[in-house]
């Protein structure tokens, strides 16, 4: 089962930064927080990723709590192109195969609208 | 990034036949990688881990001696779906990651129809 908690929708106005939540109550000390979006029949596409630290790239900001109980992933001007779902997932990383194993659950649609 | 190819994109079969899927890295080497697969309206469901040189670890409820996985070289993995019925359609995934990278990187996809 999916260590994971997304609501399943979401919208949010073109242009506007975009803020999906997700909770991991049981995250384990080792666990990364991965986010990954998929567009309708494609293949799912990373996102970020982060251990306890708030990141940043290009496509987006993580925001773990303190706790590393819940994140929010931020877009922060999101285009009719961000439409997609979106998954938050928890996995072990020992080696680096472990990032590859990602058990999914629902992710949240989001829809960005003009 | 790097890239990870699937083959085919789509594919129609009768049921009862066989059906290969290829997954590639095109610019990295894969000792790892995964399938997936996804039906309509759900999420990705993980189906197993190839391992170069080595024996798929399947998930639990994945039929081994259905879902054929041969990972003979660092850059390709093959999945075979034997006796494919109808239940088999579905939208399969690989992935595969590099070893510098806890990023996975996804095929497009392979939408199969068993008919």
């Amino acid at each position: 089962d999916a260590k994971t908690t997304q609501p399943p929708s979401m919208d949010c106005a073109e242009g506007r930064a975009a803020n999906l939540p997700c909770n991991h109550s049981t995250i384990s000390g080792n666990e990364y927080v991965y986010w990954y979006r998929q567009i309708h029949s494609q293949g799912p596409q990373y996102i970020i990723h982060g251990l306890k630290n708030n990141e940043t790239n290009e496509m987006a900001s993580l925001i773990i709590t303190e706790d590393r109980k819940s994140s929010t992933l931020i877009l922060p001007h999101a285009t009719l192109r961000d439409t997609a779902v979106y998954y938050c997932i928890v996995s072990g990383a020992s080696s680096y195969n472990q990032g590859g194993k990602l058990i999914f659950g629902q992710g949240t649609e989001l829809s960005v609208k003009p | 990034g790097a890239v990870v190819s699937q083959h085919p994109s789509w594919v129609i079969c009768k049921s009862g036949t066989s059906v290969k899927i290829e997954c590639r890295s095109l610019d990295f080497q894969a000792t790892t990688m995964f399938w997936y697969r996804q039906f309509p309206k759900q999420s990705l469901m993980l189906m197993a881990t190839s391992n170069e040189g080595s024996k798929a670890t399947y998930e639990q409820g994945v039929e081994k001696d259905k879902f054929l996985i041969n990972h003979a070289s660092l850059t390709l993995s093959t999945l075979t779906v034997t006796s494919a019925h109808p239940e088999d359609s579905s939208f399969y995934i690989c992935s595969a990651t590099r070893d510098i990278s806890l990023e996975a990187f996804f095929g497009q996809g392979t939408r199969l129809t068993v008919v």
